[in-house]
């Protein structure tokens, strides 16, 4: 079974400064999919940017980027100049790569992400 | 431009009710999630369904059951609410075979928060 972890259950940034998330998963699958959704106070669900296993390339996407290190099954978001609206959870989550029906997201236990002004 | 909604935002039943949550999808997905969010838990999936009449359960389906009629609306019930279902649901929805790699990932409804007393 797949486990994904995320260490940090809260954390907090200056605003305009950069800070890194941590994740870790486990799983004997080759191909999957990596995610990071946020959730801001309003609730919504929000996905931040999505990793293929397959690509050896870091996603980003602006001011959000991964750090991929599919050896060591890691999987870290680093927020770049990070503002205001920028405060929320943010939730790791892992796919496995078939597109079947059951292409089922298991998430972390999430960061909450404190910026201050 | 909402594509996954929730019927409710919040709820407070009471103890011994039964208790329907809706859930609809405007974009045509085969697949549908029903996630609860408990703080310092993350979201753990409860049941999913990938066609109309066709369920499977998560992993913490006790205590729910679901109903899927027709292909955009996904109903999570709760035959007799107890307080430990005081939480907040998350609804989702996918494609089964996405077209791309762009594709992979949910759709989120906002959340109901309910509170049994």
């Amino acid at each position: 079974a797949q486990t994904v972890t995320q260490s940090q259950p809260e954390m907090s940034v200056q605003e305009a400064e950069t800070v890194t998330l941590s994740c870790t998963y486990d799983t004997s699958e080759s191909n999957y999919y990596l995610f990071w959704y946020k959730q801001p106070p309003s609730r919504q669900m929000i996905l931040v940017i999505r990793q293929e296993a397959y690509k050896q390339q870091n996603a980003t996407e602006n001011r959000f980027s991964v750090n991929f290190q599919k050896a060591a099954k890691s999987f870290s978001l680093k927020i770049s100049d990070s503002q205001l609206g920028d405060t929320a959870m943010y939730f790791c989550a892992f796919m496995k790569h078939y597109g079947g029906a059951t292409n089922k997201l298991i998430f972390g236990t999430g960061t909450l992400l404190a910026v201050q002004p | 431009d909402v594509k996954v909604t929730q019927s409710s935002r919040y709820l407070v039943k009471r103890t011994g009710e039964k208790v329907f949550l809706e859930c609809v999808q405007d974009m045509d997905h085969e697949n549908m999630f029903w996630y609860r969010q408990d703080p310092g838990l993350g979201l753990r999936l409860i049941y999913f369904s990938y066609d109309v009449k066709m369920k499977e359960k998560g992993d913490i389906p006790e205590g729910y059951s679901v109903s899927r009629e027709k292909k955009e609306r996904f109903s999570l019930i709760l035959e007799s609410a107890s307080t430990n279902q005081t939480s907040m649901y998350l609804c989702a929805s996918s494609l089964s075979v996405p077209p791309t790699p762009l594709n992979y990932g949910y759709t989120f409804g906002s959340g109901t928060r309910l509170t049994v007393v």
